[in-house]
């Protein structure tokens, strides 16, 4: 069964911390590794990863892909409050495309 | 910036009565999604769709659940007979072709939250 499994589940840190997110996955037919913020509705699209080892950035968010560990990590430097969000890691297969999600990662950024 | 779109925002409906959520994918995706999250709970799959049928469901889209894109922009997801375990959040997401890698990238719209009661 394809399951997307991320730790911590919650996480507590202040501004200006610097914290990593972690998602291990097992998807039959792997084809990308999404990562997405979640904060009061809607999931917003932060990184799509495809190959191993190629680091992508976003101003303070990065993230990279083990394609042998089958992981994943999301880094955030000098945290902000603005930061506070649930972070949902998603597996995509290569057929239709269904993403498989992690359970996420409640961050909060205390003053 | 193009955006998926979804009404109504919040839908309280009666069990056993049906209901039917709305989605407006981004004009030039092609690929369309419907996902759901029970409060405190993993975004599920339900289904997905591409050239105007299903291409894959999940188990939690039973025979009460159907989809449909009725014109060149909506995509609807008809729940037949509401059940209490039905209440959730309900995402609408929408893809490109697959040509090249960005085309993968998933984007979601703000959600029907669904009541029943």
């Amino acid at each position: 069964e394809d399951k997307v499994v991320q730790s911590p589940l919650s996480l507590v840190v202040h501004e200006g911390d610097t914290v990593t997110l972690n998602c291990s996955y097992e998807v039959t037919n792997f084809r990308s590794l999404l990562w997405y913020k979640q904060e009061k509705k809607a999931p917003t699209f932060l990184f799509m990863l495809t190959s191993s080892g190629i680091e992508k950035k976003s101003g303070r968010l990065s993230s990279i892909l083990d394609k042998k560990e089958l992981f994943s990590i999301l880094n955030i430097t000098a945290t902000q409050t603005g930061d506070s969000a649930v972070y949902l890691c998603a597996g995509g297969d290569v057929q239709g495309g269904k993403l498989i999600f992690g359970q996420g990662t409640e961050l909060s950024v205390k003053p | 910036e193009p955006e998926v779109t979804q009404t109504p925002s919040h839908q309280v409906t009666q069990m056993g009565q049906e209901v039917i959520l709305r989605c407006v994918p981004i004009s030039n995706h092609l690929y369309f999604y419907w996902y759901r999250q029970i409060l405190g709970q993993k975004v599920e799959f339900l289904v997905s769709f591409y050239n105007n049928e299903i291409s894959e469901k999940s188990e939690i889209f039973d025979d009460q659940f159907s989809v449909e894109r009725p014109d060149g922009s909506n995509f609807t997801l008809k729940i037949r007979s509401t059940k209490l375990e039905d209440s959730a959040m309900y995402f609408c997401a929408s893809r490109g072709l697959p040509i090249r890698d960005s085309s993968y990238e998933q984007y979601f719209g703000p959600g029907t939250r669904l009541t029943v009661t």
